[in-house]
């Protein structure tokens, strides 16, 4: 099983609105990731957890609040976002280093109303 | 810092021809390791080769050949007698370890049609 499944994928959302973004992987890795990912944009790096732990918060907004519950699960709450939040929310997930490929879901398209 | 530039944003070509996909890259640190990914309209990136700083040899994988010269430092994709189902946005990354996991950063993508 090499799949990183993300849910949901699509949302549009107001900007009152609470929502989480789900991602899971069954892969064993212990590193997993958020990217963000604007049109015609590369990937932007936002979070990442080694061992269910926070290691890396790229100066994002407390509007977003990543979780780890545990090693196949990764949540992204969203809170008071704004239209210029909508984006592609893309999860991803590898073994440790810097020498491993990430692999990634298909993303949740997000709009921000 | 370390930085990636595509400086090709779009390429089409006909099918069956051969496409150059061009990548430079700039860092500091002396062990890094260099990837293409492919994004097609789905949104799913998709893992096709990784390269360490250390391993100069280019590789080739059915009609999917890289160039990786550190003297330049480029990493450079060829597809050969490109099709249709090619087409898609590459990006080329360059990785490094941050508190033992991945931080990839991105070149700008290329964004690749293959006509038929």
């Amino acid at each position: 099983d090499t799949e990183v499944t993300q849910t949901p994928k699509h949302l549009v959302m107001g900007m009152t609105n609470k929502k989480s973004l789900k991602c899971e992987q069954h892969m064993g890795h212990r590193a997993m990731y958020w990217y963000k990912q604007k049109a015609k944009k590369p990937p932007e790096l936002m979070f990442v957890y080694s061992y269910e732990k926070l290691s890396i918060n790229e100066s994002v907004p407390s509007r977003f609040s990543p979780e780890c519950p545990n090693s196949s699960l990764l949540n992204l709450h969203l809170h008071a976002l704004q239209p210029e939040d909508s984006a592609l929310y893309l999860c991803a997930s590898s073994a440790q280093g810097a020498n491993t490929e990430a692999f990634f879901g298909q993303g949740t398209r997000l709009t921000v109303v | 810092a370390q930085k990636v530039t595509q400086a090709q944003t779009e390429i089409s070509v006909v099918e069956k021809e051969d496409v150059t996909l061009d990548c430079v890259y700039e860092t500091r640190d002396t062990t890094y390791y260099l990837f293409w990914y492919k994004q097609p309209p789905s949104g799913e990136l998709f893992f096709l080769i990784r390269r360490n700083s250390f391993d100069e040899q280019n590789e080739i994988s059915g009609r999917y050949s890289w160039n990786f010269q550190k003297s330049t430092s480029s990493f450079n994709f060829t597809i050969t007698a490109s099709q249709v189902v090619d087409s898609a946005v590459y990006f080329c990354a360059l990785s490094g370890t941050v508190q033992g996991a991945q931080k990839l950063v991105f070149g700008q993508g290329t964004r690749l049609t293959i006509n038929p």
